[in-house]
């Protein structure tokens, strides 16, 4: 069966600092993966996603995420927090063979100024 | 701007009543999908259509649960005979059909209340 594991339900950073969100993934096939953002009062955004092309995906604001089969992870980073980063990140896949997606349980993001 | 919607925004409910919930998708997006999303937890599928035909149903939707795009444009999921465990925001993402990203866009969502 394929699921994903959020390793930090929370995770704070100073304003300027590296963000790394932990994601592993399970799955018997090579994985579809993606992160997502929600942020308080809006809807959920994709940041990327994982198309086996290149294991290192580049993502919108300035976010990117590398794919390490052999640690089965997908961690979402970033070189500088800022403050509108503060939000909630899921990593995501997409169960092989079938349009159903997994969500993991979601790391919150405090940016501290 | 012309992105997913739902309604209504806020729904509270009786225990053992039926409530009805519409999502409009994103003109000319073929795809849709149902989520639930509980306090604390990353949302939960539900549901896929794609045109008017439910191609995947997760297990979670029950007996009580049933969805319908009668026309592949809005969609609508019905919940009959509600239980407090049913008290969730519902969560609805539309997307156009074949793109690599396969970026789904999310609705703001219906919270749901069973009292």
């Amino acid at each position: 069966a394929q699921s994903v594991t959020q390793l930090d339900s929370h995770v704070s950073v100073s304003e300027g600092t590296p963000v790394l969100l932990r994601c592993n993934y399970s799955s018997s096939y090579s994985p579809s993966l993606f992160w997502y953002v929600q942020h308080p009062n809006k809807g959920l955004q994709l940041l990327l996603k994982y198309t086996s092309a290149a294991t290192l995906v580049k993502g919108i604001n300035g976010f990117e995420a590398e794919f390490k089969k052999s640690e089965t992870s997908f961690h979402l980073t970033k070189p500088s927090a800022h403050m509108s980063d503060a939000a909630e990140y899921f990593c995501v896949v997409r169960v092989g063979g079938t349009y159903k997606y997994i969500f993991g349980t979601g790391t919150r993001l405090k940016v501290l100024a | 701007d012309t992105g997913v919607s739902q309604n209504p925004r806020h729904k509270i409910t009786k225990r053992g009543q039926n409530v009805t919930f519409r999502c409009d998708p994103i003109s000319e997006h073929n795809r849709l999908y149902w989520y639930r999303q509980t306090l604390g937890q990353g949302p939960e599928f539900l549901t896929y259509f794609q045109n008017e035909a439910q191609l995947e149903k997760s297990r979670l939707l029950s007996d009580r649960f049933s969805a319908e795009r009668p026309k592949g444009s809005f969609s609508t999921l019905e919940i009959q005979r509600t239980e407090q465990g049913d008290s969730a925001m519902y969560l609805c993402a539309s997307r156009p059909g074949r793109t690599p990203q396969e970026t789904q866009y999310f609705g703001p969502g219906t919270r749901l209340l069973v009292l």
